[in-house]
């Protein structure tokens, strides 16, 4: 079944960049996924959704600092000159016929 | 500008029963899937429910399948989730969120949460 892995944390220093992954199990490595922020003690955002061939499109008002690519099964999101409001949960999301699917989120540190 | 606003939610004894509202504003609720989505206090984001745009189409995660029922009444704009036979383990904030068109089943926007407690 649809599966997306994600590592439980990462940490980056202020100012330097970081590559998130979400992994898609077997057999569904074509799938397209979104990308949400979760800010401490706030509720999701939606960042970006990302297609299999790495062409992706941001929400309203997401900087430029974010962005998507793919490789295979994995889907990464970038963010680069990390800024302390960046120090967040992050979850990838995809979806079948019938259901919808969270990673388990990607606690980013900014030190 | 989009706007989704959920509430109902409150402290309910195990085996009782709530029902969520999510009021939708700021673009054509009729043309959307909606869905319910839920986080347990400390832990990640858990889908629930979604719902077509007519609402023909309904499906449930085999968590709450047989307890919650999502409906929708497009001419008030409005979506909801009603809880039945609740358990401690259904304690979460509840989101409601706009699921995007054009075949991308993603969740572009996402309401601030109402929270519900299942407590003796």
């Amino acid at each position: 079944q649809l599966v997306l892995t994600q590592s439980p944390s990462a940490s980056a220093s202020l100012g330097a960049s970081v590559k998130l992954t979400c992994t898609l199990s077997s057999g569904h490595s074509n799938y397209a996924i979104a990308w949400h922020q979760q800010q401490p003690e706030k509720g999701p955002r939606y960042l970006m959704k990302l297609n299999s061939d790495g062409s992706h499109s941001k929400g309203d008002g997401i900087p430029d600092r974010f962005s998507g690519s793919t490789s295979g099964a994995e889907r990464y999101l970038s963010i680069s000159s990390l800024q302390s409001e960046d120090e967040a949960d992050y979850y990838c999301q995809s979806w079948g016929t019938g259901i919808r699917v969270f990673g388990g989120g990607t606690k980013l540190t900014v030190l | 500008q989009v706007q989704l606003v959920e509430s109902g939610g409150g402290l309910v004894k195990p085996g009782g029963s709530l029902r969520l509202s999510c009021a939708a504003s700021g673009f054509t609720f009729s043309d959307y899937y909606m869905s319910w989505i839920r986080q347990a206090p400390g832990k990640g984001l858990e889908w629930v429910s979604y719902i077509s745009s007519s609402g023909t189409n309904i499906y449930y995660a085999d968590s709450v399948k047989g307890r919650f029922t999502i409906s929708r009444d497009n001419a008030k704009n409005s979506l909801y989730l009603q809880m039945n036979s609740l358990r401690a383990e259904d304690t979460a904030v509840y989101y409601c969120a706009r699921e995007a068109s054009s075949g991308w089943y993603i969740f572009d926007y996402w309401g601030q949460g109402t929270l519900v407690t299942v407590s003796s």
